[in-house]
């Protein structure tokens, strides 16, 4: 199975700084790397897929970078919303595992 | 509008068998790749298995904890994706949700809300 690795395991910040998560899998995937978020009590939601597409209705400032074995996923100004745990997740041989999470929390 | 709506969840007994229901609608759901994603409380997020449309031959894959245990299967006349599980372990106990997955990058595009399985004696 493809280990899939977070970094770092949990982050505080403050409104309006750039954060950046990273996510490295034990083998290359190629781009097959999508990132979830999740605020408590709610199902996780789609952000990122295939490395780098932004899904429809998340906002601009989430944006996925990388390929082979190293992401990131960056949010170029926090708000408020986007304080939540991270997951990435790769789909390019099943079983499709994810990452263990970054919970990024208010400074 | 995407909706699925996992039922069925409850307490069961090691041992103990139980089967989800993912209702879906919004979309046509014999076209759809379905998956099952688990998270133990307080956990992060597994995958447990997904299904191919029938078209692509409507073969599952499962996770290595659940594989010869969970059976995923669906109906596309009633528009619902099943969770068959048996030989219920308690390790087992998390909220299962219902997935959509895209095709050819196969992210879980659209989740449901969860149906909670706690398996304690």
């Amino acid at each position: 199975d493809i280990q899939m690795t977070q970094s770092p395991s949990s982050l505080s910040a403050s409104v309006r700084d750039r954060v950046t998560i990273t996510c490295r899998a034990s083998q290359s995937i190629t781009t097959y790397l999508n990132w979830y978020q999740q605020k408590p009590g709610k199902a996780p939601k789609l952000l990122i897929y295939a490395a780098s597409s932004l899904q429809s209705g998340v906002p601009s400032r989430f944006s996925g970078s990388g390929s082979g074995t190293d992401f990131t996923l960056t949010i170029s100004s926090l708000q408020p919303e986007d304080f939540a745990t991270y997951f990435c997740q790769q789909s390019y041989s099943t079983p499709y595992t994810f990452g263990q999470g970054t919970k990024l929390e208010i400074k | 509008e995407v909706q699925l709506v996992e039922s069925g969840g409850g307490l069961v007994k090691p041992g103990g068998s139980l089967r989800l229901s993912c209702a879906a609608s919004g979309f046509t759901f014999s076209n759809a790749w379905m998956s099952w994603v688990r998270q133990a409380p307080g956990k992060g997020l597994e995958w447990v298995g997904r299904i191919k449309r029938k078209t692509d031959g409507g073969t599952t894959d499962y996770a290595a904890p659940v594989k010869g245990r969970f059976t995923i299967s669906r109906d596309d006349s009633k528009n619902t994706l099943y969770l068959q599980m048996n030989s219920l372990k308690t390790e087992d106990t998390a909220l299962y949700y219902c997935t959509t997955l895209r095709y050819l990058d196969w992210a879980n595009d659209y989740w449901g809300q969860g149906t909670l399985v706690t398996v304690s004696s």
